[in-house]
């Protein structure tokens, strides 16, 4: 199936320091998720957002649906070390059946 | 309440052997999914119920079984699988298909085939 474009693959950043990792399609969707995964864990939900444009914070997350419908940002301010994991973004069309498409996911690291 | 739980957490079977994973939600969501994951790769779906039907297999092998008794449990029965098929088994829900509707993972299921 179809994936998303997700950079950068990895991150490793000192505790203290913002991230920011993106998320690209050729498709237009009509809602991002992102979701931060641990070891040996399911995905958990950060974000989602719904509307082209839209900017929504949760704590030191912030994401944007882009303009286009095409594109997602995800920015974490401050890391800390329990930041560490992998971060997806997923994207929805409204015709197909909750169907899910996923990036290939962000690696983040956080030293102290 | 956006909880949805999976057992077991941890399953080793061997080719032979039938096992069956559970997964269940209580936060009146209709509909429900199977996904298969691979170390350090997105979730790939296998199959997705809505109002206990079957909508979508993903052409999943039928040595992967789906059943979703009621509203609220959905299992996957196996039989007969390959070593290729140990993975984490995620379930998740969510209230429909439109947008706003969130899906919401489970823990998962580590599966080893032996």
């Amino acid at each position: 199936g179809q994936q998303l474009n997700q950079s950068p693959q990895s991150m490793f950043i000192q505790e203290g320091e913002d991230v920011s990792m993106n998320c690209t399609s050729s498709s237009i969707f009509n809602t991002w998720l992102w979701y931060k995964q641990d070891p040996g864990e399911g995905p958990v939900l950060l974000i989602a957002l719904y509307k082209a444009g839209e900017l929504t914070s949760n704590g030191r997350l912030t994401a944007q649906f882009g303009i286009t419908r095409k594109d997602s940002f995800l920015n974490i301010s401050a890391s800390i070390p329990s930041d560490v994991g992998i971060y997806f973004c997923a994207g929805q069309r409204g015709s197909t059946l909750g169907r899910l498409y996923f990036g290939r996911g962000t690696q983040l690291t956080v030293w102290p | 309440d956006t909880e949805v739980t999976q057992t077991p957490k941890h399953l080793v079977m061997g080719m032979t052997n039938k096992k069956s994973l559970k997964c269940e939600q209580h936060m009146g969501h209709r509909a429900m999914y199977w996904y298969k994951q691979k170390a350090k790769k997105p979730p790939e779906l296998m199959f997705v119920y809505s109002y206990e039907k079957l909508s979508i297999n993903e052409s999943v092998p039928s040595r992967f079984s789906p059943e979703c008794p009621n509203s609220s449990l959905l299992n996957l029965h196996l039989h007969a699988l390959q070593p290729e098929d140990s993975a984490l088994y995620l379930c998740a829900s969510s209230q429909g298909f439109r947008s706003y509707n969130e899906q919401f993972f489970g823990p998962g299921t580590r599966l080893t085939v032996l």
